[in-house]
């Protein structure tokens, strides 16, 4: 069964210091990765993505991502946290075939950057 | 630019009584909408999808009903809802004509049935 894990319920790291969310997926084929941020009681909002090409991403708010296929891993990074960066993020794959583009997300990471 | 909006924001409602949520588009054309329930702010589970007018594919036996009216119209609906139908109901988008792989997220609606 095709699927996204987020080990980690909740991460906390002190405001400053580098953040890592992690991710690992189980997909057949060559998947697309996305990364979303989700804030108390709005949408989720689109943060990165990888498709194709290098293996680090950029997106919005200074994160990161590096796709690595041998570990199946699309781990969340960010070098300095931000106290406001304290939201719900999710890890999501579609496979490469996925029909109507239906995307297959992770349980959500809460992070917590403490001042 | 591409927007979406999902109205109401917040609902009450008792149970037993209907449901309707409406999510429209702006800005794309032939769109692929998606429903989804999250529930305690957690994951996100699939509703319904759609890829076409009148083409409405459901992922999980439930109370609800989703139709799509309108190329950029996307409607759930309930004739009697239950209390397990509580939580944050979101629309999604995406366009592969346009190149798009990911799904742009509507703001949400809070349903609360008591």
């Amino acid at each position: 069964a095709q699927s996204v894990a987020q080990p980690e319920d909740q991460v906390n790291v002190a405001e400053g210091n580098p953040l890592t969310v992690k991710c690992t997926y189980s997909v057949s084929g060559n998947p697309y990765l996305f990364w979303y941020v989700q804030y108390p009681n709005r949408g989720l909002q689109f943060l990165l993505k990888y498709i194709t090409g290098d293996n680090l991403v950029k997106g919005s708010y200074g994160f990161e991502a590096e796709f690595n296929k041998s570990q199946t891993s699309f781990h969340l990074k960010k070098p300095s946290a931000l106290v406001s960066d304290s939201a719900l993020y999710f890890c999501a794959v579609r496979p490469s075939y996925s029909s109507a583009s239906k995307i297959i997300f992770g349980s959500g990471t809460r992070l917590s950057i403490r001042p | 630019s591409q927007t979406i909006h999902q109205w109401p924001a917040t609902l009450v409602q008792p149970v037993g009584s209907p449901l309707s949520l409406e999510c429209t588009v702006e800005g794309t054309s032939n769109p692929n909408l998606y429903w989804y329930r999250q529930a305690a702010g957690r994951g996100l589970q699939l509703l319904f999808y759609s890829v076409g007018i009148g083409q409405i594919s459901s992922e999980v036996p439930q109370n609800l009903s989703a139709s799509r009216p309108q190329d950029r119209q996307f409607i759930l609906s309930s004739k009697k809802l239950l209390l397990s139908d509580s939580g944050f109901y979101l629309c999604a988008w995406t366009n592969l004509a346009g190149q798009y792989n990911e799904q742009f997220f509507g703001p949400g609606t809070r349903l609360t049935v008591l």
